[in-house]
């Protein structure tokens, strides 16, 4: 099936930084989804991101399919953005294959 | 729109009980749902594609006759552990696509005692 490895696995931040998550995988993807795991564990839908880029507010994403990554920035972080970071792909069959997350948390 | 409900939020069950969670597709209807574990501090596998009016489909190494699916109609399915043990303490979560885009509902923490 697809690896998906994603970077780094843990990241810490001081309020207002910025960070750049990487998400790589191994196949050609139809469907390529950026999710924020809350503490209470639901899952948040930030982008819907097959190929190009999108931005939303302080976060945006970027899919070059091509190459085969994808990365979410996220800009002047604040302490709500702490949690898991899932980059999560479809190859066909329609369920999705997460990455392993990256665990940010940000401190004030 | 979108949005899938999930219920219960959390369950403690005694070993050997069953448990059952159920997996709603509100405003869109949901021929295929798919059902997710996740451990702590670890990512979500997929372990059933749950299919309405027919029969499931398991991920390997996912046990059939524990994890009973069912999906009878266009905007629910469920997910029946039976004879649940310690080891089945999990976090469980269902996922529906509409579109290309898949939605998830909020999660079941299942406390096996």
């Amino acid at each position: 099936g697809i690896q998906v490895e994603q970077s780094p696995p843990d990241l810490i931040l001081q309020e207002g930084a910025n960070s750049t998550l990487r998400c790589n995988f191994s196949d050609s993807v139809n469907n390529l989804q950026w999710f924020h795991q809350n503490p209470w564990g639901q899952l948040i839908n930030l982008f819907y991101i097959p190929s190009g880029t999108k931005q939303n507010g302080r976060l945006s994403a970027t899919t070059v399919a091509t190459e085969r990554y994808s990365l979410l920035y996220i800009s002047s972080s604040q302490t709500t953005d702490s949690g898991v970071y899932f980059c999560a792909l479809d190859t066909g069959r329609r369920a999705l294959t997460f990455g392993s997350g990256t665990r940010l948390q940000v401190q004030p | 729109g979108a949005v899938v409900s999930q219920h219960p939020s959390w369950v403690i069950c005694k070993s050997g009980t069953s448990v059952k969670i159920e997996c709603r597709s509100l405003d869109f209807q949901a021929t295929t749902m798919f059902w997710y574990r996740q451990f702590p501090k670890q990512s979500l596998m997929l372990m059933a594609t749950s299919n309405e009016g027919s029969k499931a489909t398991y991920e390997q190494g996912v046990e059939k006759d524990k994890f009973l699916i069912n999906h009878a109609s266009l905007t629910l399915s469920t997910l029946t552990v039976t004879s649940a043990h310690p080891e089945d303490s999990s976090f469980y979560i269902c996922s529906a696509r509409r579109g290309n885009m898949g939605t998830f509902g909020s999660g079941t923490r299942l406390t096996v005692v």
